[in-house]
């Protein structure tokens, strides 16, 4: 069975602070893909990245950037310099590999309540 | 350019009420899904459909029925509402194909239950 922890339900940060959200999974599959969503207030679901699990590049985009460690099943996501924009749940998921039923559907984090304080 | 379309976006409904909410896309994807959302729960997998005609129950089925009779449709049924079942639901889609698993998300309905 597949998981992801999302251990932090919220978190707090003044405009121009870096904040990193933690991500861990938990999958049996050898092949498998991880994602981060974000959800602004208005509600709609934002997807920000994919990454699979042979690639443990991390990966920057402006200021968004991603850690993933296989050796401790994490996909961490840091924003640098906040914005009040950044504000959102940010879900963390997962998508089943080569021993899932063929769905590939996504497994999804509780989310992290990211709110950027002016 | 529409991708992920969902029906309605707001509805309300009385306990024992029946409704339809209707999922549609023009990406030509195989796979859909059907998932709520509710606070501190994150999404969860109602039905999911991997291709026209076949339908599959996913993490919390009970109490909803789909069907998928066009490729570019995806129906989310509730047969007699109960309050547990205000939520909000999300439709996905994407590619057949593992290397394109990026899904796409409608705008969402909020569906309240009194």
């Amino acid at each position: 069975a597949q998981k992801v922890t999302q251990a932090q339900t919220e978190i707090s940060v003044v405009e121009k602070e870096d904040v990193t959200l933690d991500c861990v999974y938990e999958t049996r599959d050898t092949t498998y893909y991880l994602f981060w969503y974000k959800q602004p207030p208005s509600g709609e679901l934002v997807f920000l990245i994919r990454r699979n699990s042979f690639d443990e590049q991390n990966e920057i985009s402006g200021r968004y950037s991603w850690n993933f460690q296989k050796s401790t099943s994490s996909f961490n996501f840091t924003i640098t310099a906040s914005q009040v924009v950044d504000s959102a749940v940010y879900f963390c998921a997962l998508s089943e590999g080569d021993s899932g039923a063929g769905s590939y559907q996504l497994t999804f984090g509780k989310g992290t309540k990211l709110s950027v304080i002016p | 350019n529409a991708g992920v379309t969902q029906t309605p976006k707001f509805r309300v409904l009385k306990t024992g009420q029946s409704m339809t909410l209707l999922c549609a896309q023009d990406m030509n994807h195989e796979y859909m899904y059907w998932y709520r959302q509710d606070p501190g729960m994150g999404l969860r997998l109602i039905h999911y459909s991997v291709g026209e005609g076949t339908t599959a129950k996913g993490e919390v089925p009970d109490g909803y029925n789909v069907s998928r009779l066009k490729k570019q449709n995806f129906l989310l049924g509730l047969e007699s509402a109960a309050p547990s079942q205000t939520s909000v639901y999300f439709c996905a889609s994407k590619w057949a194909s593992f290397m394109n698993t990026e899904a796409f998300f409608g705008q969402g309905t909020r569906l309240t239950v009194v």
